[in-house]
């Protein structure tokens, strides 16, 4: 398994300004996601988190709205830059662990609210 | 079905009562389908993961069953306690994807 940590675990921002969510694992991990839930709907991947290189935009996400960094194994961090009341959503590191990397674990999640 | 569709969307029972959800995913590439439960403020907890047509796991007072010719997974409880309340997400992995793919999920409310 892995215990995955988040920062912040809320935060209320004002629009027009960006936020840098921080995910820590306690082990060092091949593959880091990142997510979201906005009110309502399913968790939607936006991005794999590659270490040493740029990560992997799923459709509809792109690198200037949510710049990802991953300098090592164990943590990586997500902004969300420019931020409107539609980028309220809970954000979710996850990562992939386990024999043929069959088992993914969450971290608790950062809970933002755009006013 | 392209994609993970769960239903219903919100359940009320009262405690004592058995209940089950219901996941339908895209047959087609199928790897593994996951179960987890999520409370408010803590991080989602895997409760299953299967991957065989007519899989069948269980873990105390919860089942899950999987018919992946069909493209769908049953989740079962069994005399639901009020510490059951969460949701309930399913999520498929396919074939040539590293990342799963959510249903909206289940919220499950049992009353005292």
């Amino acid at each position: 398994s892995a215990v995955i940590s988040q920062k912040p675990s809320r935060d209320i921002c004002q629009r027009g300004t960006s936020l840098t969510i921080q995910c820590q694992v306690d082990s060092q991990v091949t593959m880091m996601f990142w997510y979201r839930q906005q009110p309502g709907q399913s968790l939607t991947l936006i991005a794999t988190a590659n270490q040493g290189s740029e990560a992997t935009y799923e459709s509809g996400f792109v690198i200037d709205k949510f710049p990802i960094s991953r300098p090592n194994l164990t943590f990586s961090t997500l902004t969300v830059s420019n931020m409107s009341p539609e980028d309220s959503s809970i954000y979710l590191c996850s990562v992939v662990t386990g024999t043929g990397g069959n088992e993914q674990f969450f971290g608790p999640g950062t809970r933002l609210t755009v006013l | 079905i392209l994609n993970v569709e769960q239903s219903p969307q919100s359940l009320h029972v009262q405690e004592g009562d058995s209940t089950n959800f219901t996941c339908s995913f895209p047959s087609s590439n199928f790897y593994a389908l996951h179960w987890y439960r999520w409370e408010t403020a803590k991080s989602p907890e895997a409760l299953f993961v299967m991957t065989l047509n007519g899989d069948e796991k269980k873990k105390g007072r919860i089942s899950a069953t999987l018919n992946t010719k069909e493209g769908y997974s049953y989740l079962y409880i069994k005399g639901s306690q009020p510490e059951d309340s969460a949701t309930y997400l399913c999520a498929s992995l396919n074939t040539g994807r590293r990342a799963l793919t959510f249903g909206s999920g289940t919220r499950l409310q049992v009353q005292p």
